[in-house]
């Protein structure tokens, strides 16, 4: 039972350039988060999912898109990366039966943008 | 939307005392509050949560407390160990049945704990 892990760890892109995260895990959770995490800043939610086939825009959404294709995956698209995207991102997942539940967090994708 | 606000930024405690850090929250809708850990380049990890329907719930050497008429909670340890050194952030969610909307962070408490 690996959890939630994230692909791939680290990645460093150019401006303009485009790339996919990963996000995959095994505990059959409905629900999915992409976070990105900056210095001082804390984690602000970029988008989620509450089902297959479903996503919703979170806090700070602008550039990126998801999709959530099959229960276990949920990709984060970025279709033209920029500086201000370099960050830490971290994806999590959620069972739910009907409270929140516990959101577990992959070990995070390190995005440098230059 | 949720608006978390989360003090101190830096807490340095001797090894043995207690710290606490304080978080508040904007919409009474809210009903969870996780507390996470982070060390540095790992992910963060729960360490305790507490739901509107109890004041205070306790783990070990961990408790939180929540008041929801003020509108904020704080995280308790106790005898702090220097393991406890790391990074805390507080969050809230209003996390109904039918559409968990994901969580609101705090900024981060980074706790030092002096030997």
């Amino acid at each position: 039972n690996a959890g939630v892990t994230q692909t791939p760890k680290f990645r460093v892109l150019k401006t303009g350039q485009s790339m996919t995260l990963l996000c995959a895990q095994d505990m059959n959770h409905e629900y999915m988060y992409w976070y990105r995490q900056d210095p001082g800043m804390g984690l602000r939610l970029i988008h989620y999912s509450v089902g297959e086939g479903t996503t919703a825009k979170g806090e700070v959404p602008d550039g990126y898109n998801v999709s959530r294709l099959k229960k276990q995956n949920f990709l984060l698209g970025l279709e033209s990366a920029a500086p201000s995207q370099t960050s830490v991102y971290f994806c999590a997942s959620s069972s739910t039966s009907g409270v929140q539940e516990t959101q577990y967090f992959g070990p995070g994708t390190r995005l440098l943008v230059l | 939307g949720e608006n978390v606000e989360q003090h101190p930024s830096t807490l340095s405690v001797q090894e043995g005392d207690s710290a606490v850090i304080k978080c508040t929250y904007s919409d009474s809708a809210s009903n969870y509050f996780p507390w996470y850990k982070q060390e540095l380049g790992k992910r963060p990890q729960l360490i305790i949560d507490i739901r509107s329907n109890v004041g205070e719930k306790k783990d070990q050497r961990i408790a939180v407390t929540l008041n929801k008429t003020a509108k904020h909670f704080s995280l308790h340890i106790t005898e702090t160990q220097p393991e406890d050194s790391a990074v805390y952030f507080c969050a809230a969610s209003m996390g109904w049945g039918g559409g968990a909307d994901g969580l609101t962070f705090g900024k981060g408490t980074h706790l030092i704990i002096q030997p």
